[in-house]
């Protein structure tokens, strides 16, 4: 069976904080894909990163980073220095490379940053 | 600008009507797919379609249903049969799993609320 679990359902910071949000998922395939996305307020989900299971190092974008550890299956995302636009639910997701190719979702992480 | 268009915004439905949402994309991509969001819920896929005149039932298909008469085009069918409709419902599209760098983008998404 293929899950993603988001443990954390909603997190508040200050304005500057650094937060780390958690996602770890199970699935028996040896080639697989995880991504984060946003949702804003708005609703539309975000496209913010995608790692495939062979490529375990570490990647920054600006304030963002993520820490993929096969060993423990955990995609994890940080948010350096957060801001009040970075307010949004963030999801997790896993897409299998066998079978229908469907995305697994996790339930996703609230983040509030207040000012 | 390439991208995916949804209409309408929000989607008012009485009891026994069938509604039909839009669902657009001019990113050339050949596979679209239909989910569904509830409060604190991750998303849920409905439908996939991964080429023109196919299409597949998804994990909660029942109640739906959908077309795929144009690449560029998937609308979904919310029919009587579906008891309990009101959610948030993203459409999303990609190229062709398989392709080694499908990444799914999402639409702006409808909002369907029953009267």
């Amino acid at each position: 069976a293929q899950k993603v679990t988001q443990a954390q359902t909603e997190i508040s910071v200050v304005e500057k904080e650094d937060v780390t949000l958690d996602c770890v998922y199970e699935t028996r395939d040896t080639t697989y894909y995880l991504f984060w996305y946003k949702q804003p307020p708005s609703g539309e989900l975000v496209f913010l990163i995608r790692r495939n299971s062979f490529d375990e190092q570490n990647e920054i974008s600006g304030r963002y980073s993520w820490n993929f550890q096969k060993s423990t299956s955990s995609f994890n995302f940080t948010i350096t220095a957060s801001q009040v636009v970075d307010s949004a639910v963030y999801f997790c997701a896993l897409r299998s490379t066998s079978g229908t190719y469907k995305y697994i979702f996790g339930t996703g992480t609230r983040l509030k940053v207040l000012a | 600008d390439g991208g995916i268009t949804q209409s309408p915004k929000y989607l008012f439905r009485k009891e026994g009507q069938n509604v039909t949402l839009s669902c657009e994309q001019n990113l050339n991509h050949d596979a679209m797919y239909w989910y569904r969001q509830d409060p604190g819920q991750g998303l849920r896929l409905i439908y996939y379609s991964q080429i023109v005149n196919d299409f597949q039932k998804g994990d909660i298909a029942e109640g739906y249903s959908v077309s795929r008469e144009k690449k560029e085009s998937f609308p979904l069918t919310v029919t009587s049969a579906q008891k309990n409709p009101t959610a948030f419902y993203l459409c999303a599209s990609s190229i062709v799993p398989g392709q080694g760098k499908e990444t799914q983008y999402f639409g702006p998404g409808t909002r369907l609320l029953v009267l």
